[in-house]
């Protein structure tokens, strides 16, 4: 059972390049999110999805695309790579539950992140 | 709009001693609360999480105190180990799947 697996691990793009970033769970979870992380800042949802064919986006999606066409897959794709997406992009999955039952398994599972440098 | 924030960017602790980390959120909707830890270059690992039923979540070392009237969450570490120094992360959910983080706290705890 390997969790969340990201790839690449670090990535530098050119300014106008375009990139996928893949993120893959095999917990046969219903949700999964992309976020970004900046320097000394929390993590921004960028989109997510709540199962196969469903997306949606979060509080930072301007910039990026993503589709889910498996449970198990959920890539993130950059178009035109601009300075201002240089970041730390962690994917995370979640199985179906109540958000109030206080249990483990209503939490998300983090991959291991790519560090992308657009320069 | 910060919704959930987290104003100590750091904080050092002495091994064996008590730390305490807080969290503050605006919105009243929100009634689930997880705490993460992150090491540098991995992914953030849940530590534990409230309901806002609760006031109080233990789990052996770590637990986690929620006062609703005050929007004010809290993690106590105690006793602090070396190995807990790492980055943690508040984060709040209003019933949803979707999840909204504070922007961390650095903890270091001297050996």
């Amino acid at each position: 059972n390997a969790g969340v697996t990201q790839t690449p691990k670090f990535r530098i793009l050119k300014i106008g390049q375009s990139m996928t970033l893949q993120c893959t769970q095999d917990m046969n979870h219903n949700y999964m999110y992309w976020y970004r992380q900046d320097p000394g800042m929390g993590l921004k949802l960028i989109y997510y999805s709540v199962g196969a064919g469903i997306t949606d986006k979060g509080e930072v999606p301007n910039g990026y695309n993503v589709s889910r066409s498996t449970t198990e897959d959920f890539p993130l794709r950059l178009e035109l790579a601009a300075p201002s997406q240089t970041s730390v992009y962690f994917c995370a999955s979640r199985p179906l539950g109540a958000t109030t039952s206080g249990t483990s398994t209503d939490t998300q599972y983090f991959g291991p992140g790519t560090r992308l440098t657009v320069l | 709009d910060q919704q959930v924030k987290q104003n100590s960017p750091s904080l050092s602790v002495q091994e064996g001693r008590i730390s305490i980390l807080n969290c503050d959120y605006t919105n009243s909707m929100f009634d689930y609360f997880l705490w993460y830890k992150k090491y540098p270059a991995e992914g953030p690992t849940f530590l534990i999480s409230i309901s806002s039923i609760k006031d109080k979540n233990e789990d052996g070392r770590f637990t986690v105190f929620l006062n609703k009237s005050a929007k004010h969450l809290s993690l106590h570490i105690v006793p602090s180990q070396p190995g807990d120094s790492a980055v943690y992360f508040c984060a709040a959910s209003s019933g949803t799947y979707k999840y909204i983080f504070g922007t961390g706290t650095r903890l270091k705890v001297l050996a």
